[in-house]
């Protein structure tokens, strides 16, 4: 089962937006409006940031936003805050597997 | 509040067995497929297993068939994965997961440490 393909760091300085991408193929991301995104810091589980491509949960901040194209989903972060810093995964309905689920490599933010 | 308690993990050798528990509340267990998806030290996250509302329809990582076994107990709010044939591979953290809708994981447990070793 292949992962999605997610850069493995990215940064940006405080206050300033930054986008994160997780590409598939036709059978995940290009095919389905199934896409979330969860936030992780160090020693921490995972948080829902973003599901079906661009909705937010309850309590997330809307500084975090979802958008998808072709087989390209994106995380965009405005207004990037200290606390912004941690990994970040995709994951995507999959229709290529026997398990629905796939999860991108993830992606280390850095707030310089 | 949605709660999520794993537990059973430790160290354990090579080709030893060990049975995790994850006990819910704050929901209507009963009423959502369960999952476990688990994350290998420094590395991302892998699904490593799924079971539908009733139990009546299980999945698996083609590295865990055969040697994992997901199950439920409705009546006690707990979902299990009974691990055997442990191989250093499957060291990581095992984390319970709700599902919300379609491939949403709303909420995670606060995993439980797997360590297999001699």
């Amino acid at each position: 089962q292949s992962a999605l393909t997610q850069p493995a760091s990215v940064s940006g300085s405080p206050g300033q937006s930054i986008t994160i991408s997780c590409t598939g193929t036709s059978s995940d991301v290009g095919g389905y409006n199934y896409v979330s995104w969860y936030q992780q810091h160090p020693g921490k589980a995972p948080k829902l940031m973003i599901y079906d491509v661009s909705n937010r949960p309850s309590g997330v901040s809307n500084r975090f936003s979802g958008s998808k194209s072709g087989n390209t989903a994106s995380l965009t972060i405005s207004g990037l805050q200290a606390e912004d810093e941690a990994d970040y995964y995709c994951s995507s309905y999959t229709s290529s597997s026997t398990l629905p689920v796939v999860f991108g490599g993830g992606t280390k933010l850095t707030v310089l | 509040e949605v709660q999520l308690v794993e537990s059973g993990g430790g160290l354990v050798q090579p080709g030893g067995s060990l049975r995790l528990s994850c006990s819910a509340s704050g929901f209507t267990f009963s009423s959502y497929a369960m999952h476990w998806v688990r994350q290998a030290p420094g590395k991302g996250l892998e699904y490593v297993s799924a079971i539908s509302s009733n139990g009546g329809s299980t999945y698996y990582a083609d590295s865990v068939k055969g040697r994992f076994t997901i199950s439920r107990d409705n009546s006690k709010n707990t979902l299990y994965l009974q691990m055997s044939s442990l191989r250093a591979e499957d060291t990581a953290v095992y984390y319970c997961v709700k599902l919300a809708t379609v491939t949403t994981f709303d909420y995670w447990g606060q995993g439980t440490l797997v360590t297999v070793s001699s």
